[in-house]
This record gives structure tokens, C-alpha cells and sequence, in this order.
């Protein structure tokens, strides 16, 4: 069981928005950073979101993140087939002195 | 660019160890930290440990520690993780990635290398 909780899946139509949230404690999302991933088939991981909020470069602006106590946000806009993955949060945990993940939100555009 | 290359898949044993590499290319190796992270199959993404280039220091998740080692070697800007005492639970993608910090973000993540454990 993973200590961040993501749902296991969302669904949404092409050019809608999704959020996908992430659930922690304040030894890990309440006290550090958040970061996002996405995972298509067979392939790494891909940094999405760090700091909570900061788009690397090449990342485009339908992709945003948020925080708020314990719990965080990945939002997608303007859905396409190609944003089909999976997508993991993930943090530092001050207690357990590990990187901690959730188990992985699988999104489906309809 | 930034790159990160690992070794290939390899098939063990239970027992035996396994030892992954991780190539760096495109920036400075010791300006950086190198995260390992595995998936199993069908699985999510799970926390091994850290090494400082720079430094050799290492830390690792605890339920790893006793068995996996994470070295480097900077004049290939190279680092390796080997994990040892190998069970087929430990069958899964292992995957090395680059952090400016212990506690930040990873980016980029080299392919990734398929460990099989199986007798």
C-alpha cells in the first residue's frame, strides 16, 4: 500500500479537464515539496510538475499543479489521446526519510 | 543533452545479486544526485535510495538497507546500484534519476533495467 493515495483511474472526454489528486501527512506533502509524473506504456517516468507548481521546460500550460495541507493537485486541460498515461505524485518523507509515491492515477481519455 | 543510460536487462537467480548501471551524460556527474527508483510489474514506483557523486555518501529506503549498495565511479560519470539476496519479489524495472537535491524532484530518468528473479 502506498503512503500517498491517488484514485486508481479518472476518465475524461478529449478538450475537458481532469484533476487528479494526491492525499499525504505532514510528515511528507504537508512539509515538502510535491512533484508529478507521467508514465506511458513501456517507457520511463517523465517529470511533469515540481515544487508543487513549476512546469519544467517543455511541459505545456495545460498542465498545472497545486497544494493545500496535505493533499495536492495535478490538473490537465484541454485533454488529448496523447495525455493517456499513468501518473504518479510523489515526496520526501521527513519520518520515514524516504521518497514516497502514490500508487499511480491511470487516465483515460474517452 | 541530459542523459541518462542504464545497463541491460539481466535474469538471476534467487540468492544471487545483481549489480545495474547508470551512465551519465550532457551535464556535470558530480553536481547532482542519482535517485534509484524500481517498478514491479503492473506495479507503482518504489524509493531504493540516493548517492552523492561528489561525495560517495549514500542513503537508503530501510527496508533495502543490508543489501543494496549504490557506488559510482566519476571518471565514466558512472553509478551502479547492486542488490543483493535476490527473491522474486524483487523482479521489477529498475530505473536511476537525476535530483538537484536528496529531496527534489527527478529529472530526467535513464530507460529503465528489467531485473528477472526466477529459478
Amino acid at each position: 500500500q502506498s503512503v500517498l493515495t491517488q484514485p486508481p483511474s479518472v476518465s475524461a472526454a478529449p478538450g475537458q479537464k481532469v484533476i487528479i489528486s494526491c492525499s499525504g501527512s505532514s510528515s511528507n506533502i504537508g512539509n515538502n515539496y510535491v512533484s508529478w509524473y507521467h508514465q506511458l506504456p513501456g517507457t520511463a517516468p517523465k517529470l511533469l510538475i515540481y515544487e508543487n507548481n513549476k512546469r519544467p521546460s517543455g511541459i505545456p500550460d495545460r498542465f498545472s499543479g497545486s497544494k493545500s495541507g496535505t493533499s495536492a493537485t495535478l490538473g490537465i486541460t484541454g485533454l488529448q489521446t496523447g495525455d493517456e498515461a499513468d501518473y504518479y505524485c510523489g515526496a520526501w518523507d521527513s519520518s520515514l526519510s524516504a521518497w514516497v509515491f502514490g500508487g499511480g492515477t491511470k487516465l483515460t481519455v474517452l | 543533452q541530459v542523459q541518462l543510460v542504464q545497463s541491460g536487462a539481466e535474469v538471476k537467480k534467487p540468492g544471487a545479486s545483481v549489480k545495474v548501471s547508470c551512465k551519465a551524460s550532457g551535464y556535470s556527474f558530480t553536481g547532482y544526485y542519482l535517485h534509484w527508483v524500481r517498478q514491479a510489474p503492473g506495479q507503482g514506483l518504489e524509493w531504493l535510495g540516493w548517492i552523492n557523486p561528489n561525495s560517495g555518501d549514500t542513503n537508503s529506503a530501510q527496508r533495502f538497507q543490508g543489501r543494496v549498495t549504490m557506488t559510482r565511479d566519476t571518471s565514466i560519470s558512472t553509478a551502479y546500484m547492486e542488490l543483493s539476496s535476490l527473491t522474486s519479489d524483487d523482479t521489477a524495472v529498475y530505473y536511476c534519476a537525476r535530483a538537484p537535491a536528496t529531496v527534489a524532484w527527478f529529472d530526467p530518468w535513464g530507460q529503465g533495467t528489467l531485473v528477472s528473479v526466477s529459478s
